[in-house]
């Protein structure tokens, strides 16, 4: 099983609908969670950590779940721009720092 | 503020060469990662330094890779001798204090 899993998308939604995400990670001693954006060739970009009380940064929110291990990212009123490869990544344990990444899920926004 | 730059870009390798990657981090970021992402898994983690020293290597996929951080600054990931699987997307990251990570354009390598 892989630690860090998350939808296999593709995903192609119409522009102005809400789209969401989900992520399940193995280890229950993660600490640190974040949602990455990454567009085509580029380097991945934090968009969001993700808090125990789920946390809402404009048309996007995240939500934590440990008891069942997920985490999830939604995205409200999707714009062409939000097209891009969205990456969940967990910060396992307390003092370590490596991130362990999904394989990520494409979104598709169209017009 | 400048961002992780690495350098080069793309490099394209026989198999059994060398090759070198390096990354420079924000200035004044003494955290500093190397990832890789191969073609159709997830980005992994390679390692880490705390300025010039190792403090998380467990990625690190067998020794043809040595990374070094002299004086603490930029980094080089050397491959050698390079094979075939070693192919994909090696990131650069930095970060303050341990928190948030900034990740570099990649290294784009390619060993045929």
């Amino acid at each position: 099983r892989k630690e860090v899993e998350q939808d296999p998308g593709p995903f192609n939604v119409p522009e102005g609908a809400t789209v969401a995400f989900n992520c399940t990670y193995s280890n229950s001693a993660s600490q640190s969670f974040f949602w990455y954006r990454q567009d085509c060739r580029k380097e991945p970009k934090l968009l969001m950590s993700v808090y125990s009380s789920g946390n809402e940064d404009g048309r996007f929110t995240a939500q934590l779940n440990r008891a069942s291990q997920y985490i999830s990212l939604l995205i409200r009123d999707s714009k062409l721009s939000d097209s891009a490869t969205y990456l969940c990544a967990v910060n396992e344990s307390m003092g370590a720092q490596k991130l362990v990444f999904g394989q990520g899920t494409r979104l598709t926004i169209n017009p | 503020e400048a961002g992780v730059t690495q350098f080069p870009s793309h490099s394209v390798i026989e198999k059994g060469q060398t090759v070198t990657l390096r990354c420079d981090p924000i200035s004044g970021h003494d955290n500093l990662y190397w990832y890789r992402r191969v073609m159709g898994k997830e980005i992994k983690f390679l390692l880490h330094f705390v300025k010039e020293s190792k403090q998380d290597e467990s990625g690190m996929p067998n020794n043809r890779f040595l990374a070094e951080r002299t004086g603490g600054t930029y980094s080089t990931l050397k491959v050698q001798p390079a094979e075939l699987e070693d192919s994909g997307v090696y990131f650069c990251a930095s970060s303050l204090d341990g928190g948030r990570q900034y990740f570099g354009p990649g290294t784009r390598l390619t060993v045929t």
